[in-house]
């Protein structure tokens, strides 16, 4: 079965810090790995799209990694912001259909 | 930028009404989803559309549900009865680029419906 888990479910950090959120899946055939942003309320915003040949690919202070491997992807927040603090979703696609398969997200919280 | 806007923001109904949540996705786009989100779980892919038509759905989208597309522009997601737990915010989603669904495109999402069934 198709599954994407996140870790850690939660994370609290300090502003202007670092942190990696991880994603596994076990999405196959693999088609791309996409990570959202989703404010409390709001619809996820798209911050990265990853394709089984990309390793790295930055998005301001956002820089996600993959290794189609071991079917992993980080997401890196560099500098964190007050604004960063919102639940981060590893999505990945799969080469037969339209559908996504949604992580459950991990929850950020950036404290001053 | 190109936006998916959804109306209503919130919607609350009594158990066993019927609601249509509407979207206006990007426009002149053929392909469209709708997704849900109950409160601290996952979003779930609920249906996709394409040239007005269903083209794929998932175990959620059970006989309760029907999509449309009224007017060549608006969709909308009717519940015929809704239940309890089909409280949750409902997302419309519409592709950047209008191509094939297995391109490396990005999605937007509309800031979603909050459906509350008492």
């Amino acid at each position: 079965k198709n599954q994407v888990e996140q870790s850690p479910q939660s994370l609290i950090i300090l502003e202007g810090k670092n942190c990696t959120l991880q994603c596994n899946y076990t999405v196959s055939p693999f088609s791309n790995l996409r990570w959202y942003k989703q404010d409390t309320g709001r619809g996820p915003v798209s911050l990265t799209i990853m394709t089984f040949s990309e390793n790295t690919k930055s998005n301001g202070r956002y820089t996600a990694t993959l290794d189609a491997d071991t079917k992993q992807s980080s997401l890196h927040i560099t500098a964190s912001q007050l604004s960063d603090s919102a639940s981060y979703i590893c999505v990945v696609r799969d080469n037969y259909g339209q559908n996504f398969v949604f992580g459950p997200g991990t929850r950020l919280s950036v404290l001053p | 930028e190109p936006e998916v806007t959804q109306t209503p923001s919130h919607q609350v109904t009594q158990m066993g009404q019927e609601v249509i949540l509407r979207c206006v996705p990007i426009s002149n786009h053929l392909y469209f989803y709708w997704y849900r989100q109950i409160l601290g779980q996952k979003v779930e892919f609920l249906v996709s559309f394409y040239n007005n038509e269903i083209s794929e759905k998932s175990e959620i989208f059970d006989d309760q549900f029907s999509v449309e597309r009224p007017d060549g522009s608006n969709f909308t997601l009717k519940i015929r009865s809704t239940k309890l737990e089909d409280s949750a915010m409902y997302f419309c989603a519409s592709p950047e680029l209008d191509s094939e669904p297995t391109a490396n495109y990005g999605y937007t999402f509309g800031s979603g419906t909050r459906l509350t069934v008492v």
